[in-house]
């Protein structure tokens, strides 16, 4: 079992709908979860944070985190051509220094 | 501006040849980073450092080595390259005192060891 599993996609959604993108983990020691957008040929860059369980939004983007089910995922509201990208979720072991990264879920949205 | 640099953005090497990826930070940062990408593999880390002097293998570590001498730089060293760490690496920073742990990453080494 993979330590942080994505589903590769891709995942296809119209420009205006909600896109729902999910991560499971296998440590249950793991505190710290993190969404990262990187474009095709750029460097990851942090969207959200969050470490209890629950909703956290911030914009158009909200994480929600299920410790109990080893779960979470990413809403991205109103999705926009813009937000085409994958989208790696991460999670520490132990540390947050220490990230392990799912392979990450390409998201495309059409005009 | 703040921004994690590295060089050289692009490398061919062949194998056994030694090299030097370099990595710097100008936030001040006490935590980086180095990782590799490789398709459905994702980003595994190889070498992470908490601060000058203070280096910890992640979970690639073979075949690399990193030194810490000052808080900005945190280089990747290949001594003997070989073909299977030919990759796309990239660099990251954080800080402890950034509540929201971000690593900022570099913009990627686009290595081939042939």
């Amino acid at each position: 079992q993979k330590e942080v599993e994505q589903n590769s996609g891709p995942l296809s959604v119209p420009e205006g709908a909600i896109a729902s993108l999910n991560c499971t983990y296998s440590d249950r020691v793991s505190q710290s979860f993190f969404w990262y957008r990187q474009y095709s040929g750029k460097s990851p860059e942090l969207i959200m944070s969050i470490y209890s369980n629950g909703d956290k939004e911030d914009g158009r983007f909200t994480a929600q985190l299920n410790k109990a089910s080893q779960y979470v995922s990413l809403l991205i509201r109103d999705s926009q051509p813009s937000d085409s990208a994958t989208y790696l979720c991460a999670v520490d072991k132990g540390s947050f220094q220490k990230l392990v990264f799912g392979t990450g879920t390409r998201l495309l949205v059409s005009p | 501006e703040a921004q994690v640099t590295q060089n050289p953005r692009y490398l061919i090497t062949v194998t056994g040849k030694k090299l030097t990826v370099t990595c710097s930070q100008n936030m001040n940062h006490e935590y980086m980073s180095w990782y590799r990408q490789d398709p459905g593999l994702g980003l595994r880390q190889i070498y992470y450092s908490m601060n000058v002097e203070v280096t910890d293998k992640g979970d690639v570590p073979e075949g690399y080595k990193v030194s810490r001498k000052e808080k900005r730089n945190f280089p990747l060293i290949l001594e003997s390259p070989s073909p299977n760490q030919t990759s796309l690496y990239f660099c990251a920073s954080s800080s402890s005192t950034d509540r929201s742990y971000e690593q900022y990453f570099g913009p990627g080494t686009r290595l081939t060891v042939t």
